[in-house]
């Protein structure tokens, strides 16, 4: 089956620090990339999606210039967080899709800034 | 805009016990819907689909049915097993190109 593999699976790092988290597809071509994020015990909130050598789609409230999306080939999508602060821990999560197949997801980055 | 409502959990079950969670949902057409199973620390893992109604997608002893009169797509399992154990998210994506909208999701726990 499709396999997104995503990395880090956990980065612990110093405030201020900017942190970047890779997504792949292992064996299909992504025309389209989405980055979620996942709060304790709540559901997966979508900040973006991009799609291959275009700029990534924003949702409402996540702040572009935070939140570093580069979709740079068929199959690697990055997430950079600039400046990271306490408040950006979180766990994050990637999902890649061919056409108007069903997603597939990686398996998560937990994220903990000191 | 669409939305996806699912029961709260969290559910707990004993080993053997039948499951359902539901799932009710908003679109304005005709969405595909989709359950996701996410074990602790993972990412979610497709479990089934339907892609139109009375659809029925199975995996794993799970089945879930799409129902266009009740705009429901309730998630069903005759006998659970204590590795069944995960949060499941309900799903939906309305046309093709836009991503999923999911749930809130419900937390099961099965003890033996």
């Amino acid at each position: 089956g499709a396999v997104v593999s995503q990395h880090p699976s956990w980065v612990i790092c110093k405030s201020g620090t900017s942190v970047k988290i890779e997504c792949r597809s292992l064996d299909f071509q992504a025309t389209t990339m989405f980055w979620y994020r996942q709060f304790p015990k709540q559901s997966l909130m979508l900040m973006a999606t991009s799609n291959e050598g275009s700029k990534a789609t924003y949702e409402q409230g996540v702040e572009k210039d935070k939140f570093l999306i580069n979709h740079a080939s068929l199959t690697l999508s990055t997430l950079t967080v600039t400046s990271a602060h306490p408040e950006d821990s979180s766990f994050y999560i990637c999902s890649a899709r061919t056409g108007q197949q069903p997603q597939h997801f990686g398996d998560g980055t937990r994220l903990s800034i000191l | 805009g669409d939305s996806v409502t699912q029961m709260e959990g969290p559910v707990t079950l004993s080993e053997e016990a039948f499951l359902t969670i539901n799932c009710t949902y908003t679109a304005t057409g005709y969405p595909s819907l989709f359950w996701y199973v996410q074990y602790p620390g993972e990412g979610l893992q497709l479990l089934l689909k339907a892609t139109k109604a009375d659809d029925k997608g199975s995996n794993k002893g799970f089945e879930a049915t799409y129902r266009k009169e009740t705009t429901s797509f309730h998630l069903e399992k005759g006998s659970v097993q204590v590795s069944d154990s995960a949060v499941y998210f309900c799903a939906l994506s309305d046309k093709g190109n836009t991503p999923l909208v999911f749930g809130k999701g419900t937390r099961l726990s099965v003890i033996a």
